[in-house]
């Protein structure tokens, strides 16, 4: 069974551009989260969906960052426009339906550098 | 301060000695608890989950102590291959996003 996948792998922008983040979420798997890890700092959780509703989105930095999750599947996490305190991995997590026991499966991420 | 403290390391042992990871928590509604092993520059992954009653995994053996807010584990006969940022991971009731620790680097020498 194919993992969490993310796309690209690795990011290199400058401030001010736009880009987009994309997770594909193991198949059949309800939820959907991003996390990120800027340097120096912990893994922070940014937000959640459930299939295509925003179930907490209280990790949300600002509103630079807009999520998507169109029809339930795959997810996108759009910066615009992109600071440089936004640089660090950026990863998806997805679990399959309810229990906050739920174990979450990472994807690998992706690097993000905002120059 | 920090919703979940790590010592941060890195702890280096030779193969085959034990070591053993604490971390607390701040929030007394947590009620899941993980720790999640993570690679240089690869995705954090379940390493187990952490029952009240203490779990064990082979060499992995995971302690939870609420009173406290105090979570462990303690890894027997080190391999080379435990090599990783062991990283603890809590959950809060009613909420599915989990809290990381910042992680304890654990370098296992041969």
């Amino acid at each position: 069974e194919a993992g969490v996948t993310q796309f690209p792998s690795h990011s290199v922008i400058e401030k001010g551009q736009t880009v987009t983040l994309r997770c594909d979420p193991i198949s059949g798997h309800d939820n959907l989260y991003w996390y990120r890890r800027v340097m120096g700092k912990e893994i922070k959780f940014l937000l959640h969906f459930v299939k295509e509703s925003k179930q907490d989105e209280s990790g949300m930095p600002n509103n630079r960052f807009l999520a998507e999750r169109t029809g339930g599947t795959y997810s996108t996490l759009k910066v615009q426009p992109a600071e440089l305190e936004d640089s660090g991995v950026y990863f998806c997590a997805s679990s399959p339906q309810a229990g906050a026991s739920d174990t979450q499966y990472f994807g690998p991420g992706t690097r993000l550098t905002v120059l | 301060r920090k919703e979940v403290e790590q010592d941060p390391g890195p702890f280096n042992v030779p193969e085959g000695a034990t070591v053993a990871f604490n971390c607390t928590y701040s929030n007394s509604a947590s009620q899941s608890f993980f720790w999640y092993r993570q690679d240089c520059r690869k995705e954090p992954k379940l390493l187990m989950s952490v029952y009240s009653s203490g779990n064990e995994d082979g060499r992995f053996t995971a302690q939870l102590n609420r009173a406290s807010q105090y979570i462990s584990l303690l890894i027997r006969d080190s391999k080379l291959s435990d090599s990783a940022t062991y990283l603890c991971v809590v959950n809060t009731a009613g909420r599915r996003a989990l809290t990381f620790g910042s992680g304890t680097r654990l370098q296992v020498q041969p």
